[in-house]
């Protein structure tokens, strides 16, 4: 299983672009990159999905390099309401989870 | 519209006492998963069904059993609850690669 790492927090201000980016050096030639969200008290939910270049929809983009070792979830001008916990998976069937990237957005 | 579906949503054991924590998804999907979350923490994977009538340890299966009593239907079992399995445990079920749908925790205090 590949592993990930990832920031551990990052504080924004509100309007602002905020780009995350993930480590997983060690990737397989058919793993995906699965970015998900989670609130307090829920579970994660999906936000996107992708295998190389770039992925855009209504909530964010995912950018990832030809390499495929790293990949950026960027969320373009937050809210207070994009405060949550930002996970990085990769591959599938027994995915694990990091701690993930504990986001501040801050007014 | 219902999706993943847990129960109990909370519980309060005594140590040594067992319970099985149920789940169930009504989208057709064939993999299932069970994960903890502790305080602060991120989710650790317990156990994980890739398709009925299979099974297999993730990074913390120790004191937990599991069954895949049909397609729909993945329950967690703790025979003897210990302090240290306090925790908030989350049913998830998926049909494509990482695409995971969580149910909404079951929050487990072990006293």
């Amino acid at each position: 299983l590949a592993k990930t790492t990832q920031p551990i927090s990052m504080d924004s201000y509100e309007g602002q672009e905020v780009n995350i980016t993930c480590s997983h050096n060690n990737i397989a030639t058919n793993d995906y990159i699965t970015w998900y969200q989670q609130f307090p008290s829920q579970g994660p939910r999906f936000i996107i999905q992708g295998y190389k270049t770039k992925v855009t929809n209504e909530v964010a983009s995912l950018f990832i390099p030809a390499d495929r070792k790293s990949s950026t979830l960027s969320l373009p001008r937050v809210s207070l309401s994009d405060t949550a916990v930002y996970y990085c998976l990769v591959g599938y069937q027994k995915v694990t989870f990091g701690t993930g990237t504990k986001l501040q957005v801050i007014p | 519209n219902a999706g993943v579906t847990q129960t109990p949503k909370f519980q309060v054991l005594k140590t040594g006492q067992s319970m099985t924590l149920q789940c169930a998804q009504d989208m057709n999907h064939n993999s299932m998963y069970w994960y903890r979350q502790d305080p602060g923490m991120g989710l650790r994977l317990i156990y994980y069904s890739a398709s009925e009538g299979t099974t297999d340890k993730g990074e913390v299966p120790n004191g937990y059993n599991v069954s895949r009593l049909n397609k729909r239907e993945f329950s967690l079992r703790l025979e003897s609850a210990a302090p240290s399995q306090t925790s908030v445990y989350f049913c998830a079920s998926s049909l494509t690669q990482n695409t995971i749908y969580f149910g909404e925790g079951s929050w487990l205090t072990v006293v």
